[in-house]
Formats: structure tokens, C-alpha cells, sequence
């Protein structure tokens, strides 16, 4: 089906490891990002990317590595998660062409223990 | 500096009544969009209205409808003779033109529960 997932939709993981979150989009949007949503700061962007090969930082890098080789695929990795890497995290694409929307995907509720 | 503001952090209001939420923008700008997002217990954010800076006109869809002020760097979301089903957290954002990275810039949005 088209549109934007991301995978795992729920993740534990313990303090120290490292962890991908995926996520793909169908409709060759150019532009990808991913935020972290945490009570009482709303979304906050992390980073986003542009165009395959081409990624930048957002607000909250920190801790985050992203790649992407392939316009579809966005993947997320925590190098050596912390506790306060808990937080749900949401992917989101758009086409800088089209009306500025962002689409989401689901989120991925993840727990650092 | 918190480029969008909403200063509601909670609201219940009981079935049936109006219920505004408000959102202030700060951009230097003059070509922005400014959104509203949905985001129901299920947890997805679910896309409202999205209006661009040189559209001031007010729009309505339904019991819902947007008051867009430039004057007052304001966006506010008018849901009139709510329901349970909008009990949600809502988010404005905003974009800036002139930002390559298209970037969003959330509030910390307003939680609002509609008391049956």
C-alpha cells in the first residue's frame, strides 16, 4: 500500500545498545525527517533530509545517526541509546513541489531501560 | 525563541460547547504556511488544514474553522458544539519558505478532552 511506514511500532531496549528505526515512504517524496515528540515539547525535528545522500540536523541530533541511500528509506540509529532517548518517534516525508504538507507515518514507541 | 507558541496546555470543555485553541507564529518571513495536526489517543497525527501567509481568508470545514490573523501572528482552531470524538492533542506548526530543509516547527500543542 502507499504511504509512509516505520518499523518497529514498539521497541525496550536497555541503556548502552544500539537501535534502527525504519522508515519508508511510497510516494518518492524528496524530502524525509524525523522527529521525537515528548511531553511538553510537542515534535521535535532531529533530522531531516533532503534528497538521497543528502541528510542535515535538526534540532535535537545529538545521539542520532541517519543515512539515506535510497529516496524511500530513511532509517534512524541510537549509537548507544540513553534513557532519555525514550520517546515516541515519528518519520515524515513531503514534496517541497507540492503544498508543504508533511504526511507521518505511525511512530515507533520507543523504551530505553 | 519558540517560533510557535500554544499557550493552552489543557482544555476540557463538556459536549456540545465551542472551544478555541490558539496558536502565535514568529517568523521574519513573508512566506509561510502554517498547519494543524491531530493527533487522537491512537497516537497518529492526522493533518487538518494547512493555509499559506497570503491567504488571510477564514476557512470552515464542518464544525471546525481557522481564524488566520497576520495583524496578530495568530492561527487559532475553532471547534464549535464539540464531541468526545475530538478529544485529542492539537498541534500548529509552522514553515518558512525560505527554508531549504522545509523544516516544521511545532508547538507543544493543546490537550483538549471533551466531557460527555
Amino acid at each position: 500500500d502507499a504511504g509512509i511506514t516505520q518499523s518497529p511500532r514498539y521497541k525496550i531496549t536497555e541503556t548502552g545498545r544500539q537501535v534502527t528505526l525504519m522508515c519508508h515512504q511510497t510516494w518518492s517524496h524528496s524530502y524525509m525527517f524525523w522527529y521525537r515528540q515528548d511531553l511538553g515539547h510537542g515534535l521535535r525535528l532531529i533530522y531531516y533530509s533532503a534528497a538521497a545522500d543528502i541528510t542535515d540536523k535538526g534540532e535535537v541530533p545529538d545521539g542520532y545517526v541517519v543515512s539515506r541511500s535510497k529516496t524511500e528509506n530513511f532509517p534512524l540509529t541510537l549509537e548507544s541509546a540513553t534513557r532519555s532517548q525514550t520517546s515516541v518517534y515519528f518519520c515524515a516525508s513531503s514534496d517541497p513541489t507540492g503544498r508543504n504538507e508533511q504526511f507521518f507515518g505511525p511512530g515507533t514507541r520507543l523504551t530505553v531501560l | 525563541a519558540q517560533k510557535v507558541t500554544q499557550a493552552q496546555t489543557e482544555i476540557s470543555v463538556v459536549e456540545k460547547e465551542d472551544v478555541t485553541l490558539d496558536c502565535v507564529y514568529e517568523t521574519r518571513d513573508t512566506t509561510y504556511y502554517l498547519f494543524w495536526y491531530k493527533q487522537p489517543p491512537s497516537g497518529e497525527l492526522v493533518f487538518l488544514i494547512r493555509r499559506n501567509s497570503f491567504d488571510e481568508q477564514n476557512e470552515i470545514s464542518g464544525r471546525y474553522s481557522w481564524n488566520f490573523q497576520k495583524s496578530t501572528s495568530s492561527f487559532n482552531f475553532t471547534i464549535t458544539a464539540s464531541q468526545v470524538v475530538d478529544s485529542a492533542v492539537y498541534f500548529c506548526a509552522l514553515s518558512e519558505a525560505w527554508n531549504t530543509g522545509n523544516q516544521f516547527y511545532f508547538g507543544t500543542g493543546t490537550s483538549l478532552t471533551v466531557i460527555p
